[in-house]
């Protein structure tokens, strides 16, 4: 079965300074690659997702994640980080197998002044 | 266009209850599923309904059961209250492919509180 780790349970950086966020997956092929973010409150919004082709991917609000198949990684990251990104931001995989995704546990973001 | 809509957002009960979430999918999406979130265990896929069919299921007791109605809205239902079912529980809709092709829009979720 597949599996998700995201190693950093909290990371705190200052705003302005870059960031990035890693994920590991378990999975024999290539799976469908996602990460959320979800703020206090809120349900999880997609960021980004990756699939095949260019293993850069752009997502929404800055954010870029960078596929690299030989670590099995998928890890996210922001050139300058703004306050109101502090939330938690969730990895996940699915392969393929409609809407069932698998999480990873979540990285919860500070981010100070 | 509207989000998907859970409700309610707040709910308390006591074990031994039953509860019903309610989930309303952003219009035209055909699959909606259903997550709990918990901090122990993160977030667990509960089950998935495409055209009022369950067509996915996670590893979860049989105390959790859904349904999807003709207009795509679904409900969850949970049976029996234990103290462990106190979560955030998370709807989601899609168009139904695959998820890379229609990912996942997620509501707010209903805060489940058993005492």
């Amino acid at each position: 079965a597949q599996s998700v780790t995201q190693p950093d349970i909290h990371i705190t950086v200052s705003e302005g300074a870059s960031l990035e966020l890693r994920c590991n997956y378990s999975y024999g092929a290539t799976p469908y690659l996602f990460w959320y973010v979800q703020s206090p409150g809120q349900g999880l919004q997609l960021l980004l997702k990756y699939f095949s082709g260019d293993t850069l991917v752009q997502g929404i609000k800055g954010f870029e994640a960078e596929f690299k198949r030989s670590q099995s990684s998928f890890n996210l990251r922001k050139p300058s980080v703004h306050w109101s990104d502090a939330a938690e931001y969730f990895c996940a995989v699915d392969t393929g197998t409609a809407s069932k995704l698998t999480f990873g546990t979540g990285t919860r973001l500070q981010v100070t002044l | 266009k509207a989000g998907v809509t859970q409700t309610p957002r707040y709910l308390i009960k006591t074990r031994g209850q039953q509860v019903t979430l309610s989930c309303s999918p952003i219009s035209g999406h055909r699959s909606v599923s259903w997550y709990q979130q918990t901090p122990g265990q993160g977030l667990q896929f509960l089950f998935e309904y495409f055209s009022e069919t369950q067509r996915n299921k996670g590893n979860f007791p049989g105390r959790f059961s859904g349904r999807q109605f003709s207009n795509s809205r679904s409900e969850m239902n949970v049976s029996t209250l234990e103290l462990g079912d106190s979560a955030l529980y998370l709807c989601a809709s899609s168009l139904g492919q695959d998820s890379y092709n229609s990912p996942l829009h997620f509501g707010n979720g209903t805060r489940l509180t058993v005492t």
